[in-house]
């Protein structure tokens, strides 16, 4: 079975630019979750769908950045505009848990996004 | 209260080795403990995980201690080989309706042949 694809894995470009990261997880999983990965900062939940539906957001930094999930196969991360302090590998994740037992999330392989 | 504080932040091991990593929490509504393991260039991947109804889990060569009392995990890894070589992070959630993992701040482990 395919894992969570994440695309594009590398994303170089100037400040001030829209940045558009995008996931598909793992056909038949419900959860979906957004990571930041940083030295500074470690490993930072942005944002969490449950069935297409965003439930907690609290981790998103600010205004700048959006997450949508249109469809139970695809959600997208949108910094616009975009400041090289958003320079991290963004993660997606995704599992069939909601509140019940603790499945596993499955984590992608990263966008590598350096914002000059 | 949300943090998880993991030690140490690199660890060298020769081969055979038993390597011990540790993490501490304070939040004692956490009821979920996982570790993750991380290769250069991939995603974290789930390792082993403990509930804090029970003091030890054990997977193969991996094994989770937790000491309730203290607040704090470990994850011990037998017989250490260079293919564990990663980063290693611990991680707990509570039950907020959904898996709302604190992750630690990571081990990079080094197991030399």
């Amino acid at each position: 079975d395919a894992g969570v694809i994440q695309s594009p894995r590398h994303e170089v470009t100037e400040m001030g630019q829209e940045v558009t990261l995008r996931c598909k997880p793992i056909s038949g999983h419900n959860s979906l979750f957004w990571y930041r990965q940083t030295m500074m900062r470690g490993l930072e939940l942005l944002i969490y769908f449950n069935n297409n539906v965003p439930i907690d957001d609290s981790g998103m930094p600010e205004d700048r950045f959006s997450a949508k999930m249109p469809n139970a196969s695809f959600s997208t991360l949108k910094i616009q505009p975009s400041e090289p302090r958003d320079s991290a590998v963004y993660f997606c994740a995704s599992t069939t848990d909601w509140g019940i037992g603790n499945q596993p999330q499955h984590f992608g392989d990263g966008t590598r996004l350096s914002i000059l | 209260q949300q943090q998880v504080k993991q030690s140490p932040q690199s660890l060298i091991v020769q081969k055979g080795g038993i390597s011990i990593i540790n993490c501490a929490y304070e939040n004692t509504a956490f009821d979920y403990f996982p570790w993750y393991q991380q290769f250069p260039g991939k995603g974290p991947a789930l390792l082993i995980a403990i509930r804090p109804d029970v003091s030890e889990k054990k997977e193969g060569r991996f094994t989770i201690s937790f000491n309730k009392s203290a607040k704090q995990f470990s994850l011990h890894i037998m017989d250490s080989q260079p293919g564990d070589s990663a980063t290693y992070f611990c991680a707990a959630s509570m039950n907020t309706g959904f898996q709302k993992l604190v992750f630690g701040t990571g081990t990079r482990l080094l197991v030399s042949p």
